[in-house]
Parts: C-alpha cells; structure tokens; sequence
C-alpha cells in the first residue's frame, strides 16, 4: 500500500465548475498537508499548506485536513482553464522534512 | 519571491556516459536542497536530502554511487548520473528548503528531462 494515495484522472469539468481533488494517506503520523500545481514540463509551485486538521481558504482554493479519517482534499471555485494542471497532494511528518507526494490528478477545465 | 533554477533544462547523452544537473536557489541561501525523481504521469519521488558541507542522505533504494550529489555552497547543488543507462531516463527536480518565521517552505525548480540513449 502507498502511503499517499491520489486518484490520477484525468478530470475534465467545464469552465465555473467547483473542482473536488482527494488524497488520503496510511501514516497518521503526518503533520502538515500540502497541495502543489505542477503545468507540464515544470516544476511543482505550492497552492496551499495546512498544518493537523482543519480547513484553509485562498480564494478560489480550499483545503481540508480530516486526520481522523487520514483524507484531504482540495477544492476549487469557479474553476478557469488557466487552473489546467496536474494537482499533487503532499505531506511530511515535521517542519522542512522530505515531502511524500501523491500520483497527482490531471485537471482540464474546458472553456 | 524565492526562485529556484536547473541546469540543463534538457539534456540527452549516450549510455555509459555521465551527466551533470544544477540546482541553483537565486536570491535565498539553502542549507538544505532536495533531489526528486518523477516518471511520466506518476508522482515525484524523492532521491536524496542534499545538506550543504556534508554527505547526503539518500532514500532506500537510491544508489549513491550512481547519483552522486555534492551540495558545495548555500545556492549551489548538482546531480551527477554516473554511467547512465536509458532506465535512468527521467524528470529530475530539484528543490531548495527556506524557512523564515517558523515557516518552511520548498521551492522547486523547472526540472531536468534527461534521455539516454
């Protein structure tokens, strides 16, 4: 068993549309929760960073932490076609520790 | 904001060759930089911890022979792929640790694709 586990898609949804990305994990001994958007060919650039359970809003980005269940999400308003990407989860058990990723999903919002 | 750069950005060499990759942090200084390794539509895999002025820790199943890291200086570490082999064909990325305030963050580079042939 992976210790992140990400559904890799594709996702396809239309332009406005609200956007659900999931992860869950096997080690409750992670901390801090990560979601990274990565373009093709490019390197990961961090969207949102949680720390233990909770939510987390930036705009038109929310991200959840039930650690409990050991599942988080992503969740995107009004979803753009520039929000195209590959959206990765990612987690580590303290502060600046190696980051463990999920497979990522592939996310296309058609115009 | 802080900027992390590779090079090269592409690279193609010959098996039993080596080749080098650059990780530079351009405005912030990095004890700490990460190596990854990421195959087609799969997930980033960490190789390597890079710190600056000691041995890096590599991940379980990493040969530190053959992906040797030196991380020299604050803004400077590079991959080395010794006698590569088309399996070691791969989206190499680098990333540089900063922390300020309590909070630390990653920074990723663009990436490396090498191909050999």
């Amino acid at each position: 068993q992976k210790e992140v586990e990400q559904d890799p898609g594709p996702l396809s949804v239309p332009e406005g549309a609200i956007v659900s990305l999931n992860c869950t994990y096997s080690n409750s001994a992670f901390q801090y929760f990560m979601w990274y958007r990565q373009y093709s060919r490019k390197g990961p650039e961090l969207l949102m960073y949680t720390y233990s359970s909770g939510n987390k809003e930036d705009g038109r980005f929310t991200a959840q932490v039930d650690k409990s269940s050991k599942y988080i999400s992503l969740f995107i308003r009004d979803s753009q076609p520039s929000d195209s990407a590959t959206y990765l989860c990612a987690m580590s058990f303290g502060q600046g520790g190696k980051l463990i990723f999920g497979q990522g999903t592939e996310l296309s919002v058609k115009p | 904001g802080a900027v992390v750069s590779q090079h090269p950005s592409w690279v193609i060499c010959k098996s039993g060759t080596s080749v080098k990759i650059e990780c530079r942090s351009l405005d912030f200084q990095a004890t700490t930089m990460f190596w990854y390794r990421q195959f087609p539509k799969q997930s980033l895999m960490l190789m390597a911890t890079s710190n600056e002025g000691s041995k890096a820790t590599y991940e379980q199943g990493v040969e530190k022979d053959k992906f040797l890291i030196n991380h020299a200086s604050l803004t400077l570490s590079t991959l080395t792929v010794t006698s590569a082999h088309p399996e070691d064909s791969s989206f190499y990325i680098c990333s540089a640790l900063l922390g300020s305030s309590g909070h630390y963050e990653q920074y990723f580079g663009p990436g490396t694709r090498l191909t050999v042939t």
